[in-house]
């Protein structure tokens, strides 16, 4: 998992409360992501930053909010807008560049009845 | 239709045995093709990294290889072992660094 850590590893919420997922690395990377992993589906972009203070949204941003006050975090927020919140959510940190390789932290696994 | 495809999507096998997974791909041409591992509950861990002009790469007992001409890159795990029980994941990085393209990923199962 290298120097990236998400806590906590498992959430549970009640429906229609948001929720804030926590990303920290000490890899000194620029760049950031947050990714959703389904069963049977590929990771699906959720958010990513490639410098503090800026962020782009990704395939499937709707329903999800961030922000990138420092370099080494970037905090995810579900918010009830979010249809079907309950996922395993995974960050990631990059250097960036064109061969950059994203490391991947542990993942928090999100349930919400 | 996603630009990567994986199959089989679940495999199961013996302790000992070989195994290879397969990846095609529409993404062409691309910065870098890899594989990653992912233990259940988990976050990917990279196994091998492949440029478009390389044909095969090592790491132990995993071998990546890679046919541009098919668009295919496949993933062999020699003389299996328990803790390879995991999902595998091929992953596209597009030119100029643009956003990944993952698989969906092969479930593999190593039992004794």
């Amino acid at each position: 998992d290298g120097g990236i850590t998400q806590s906590p590893k498992y959430l549970f919420r009640k429906e229609g409360q948001n929720v804030t997922l926590s990303c920290e690395q000490n890899l000194n990377h620029d760049a950031m992501y947050w990714y959703r992993q389904d069963p049977g589906q590929g990771l699906r972009l959720i958010y990513y930053s490639q410098i503090v203070n800026d962020f782009q949204k990704g395939d499937i941003a709707e329903g999800y909010s961030v922000s990138r006050e420092k370099k080494e975090s970037f905090p995810l927020t579900v918010t009830s807008a979010q249809k079907n919140p309950t996922a395993f959510y995974l960050c990631a940190s990059s250097e960036t560049g064109r061969y950059y390789e994203q490391y991947f932290g542990p993942g928090t696994r999100l349930t919400v009845t | 239709k996603n630009q990567v495809e994986q199959s089989p999507q679940s495999l199961i096998i013996l302790e000992g045995k070989n195994c290879t997974l397969q990846c095609n791909y529409t993404v062409s041409p691309f910065s870098n093709l890899r594989w990653y591992k992912q233990d259940t509950g988990r976050g990917p861990v990279s196994l091998t990294i492949m440029t478009f002009s390389e044909n095969t790469k090592s790491n132990g007992r995993y071998t990546a290889t890679l046919d541009a001409d098919t668009k295919q890159s496949s993933l062999h795990i020699t003389a299996s072992q328990l803790s390879d029980s995991a999902s595998y994941i091929c992953v596209v990085s597009p030119p100029r660094g643009g956003k990944l393209i993952f698989g969906q990923g092969t479930e593999l199962s190593v039992k004794p």
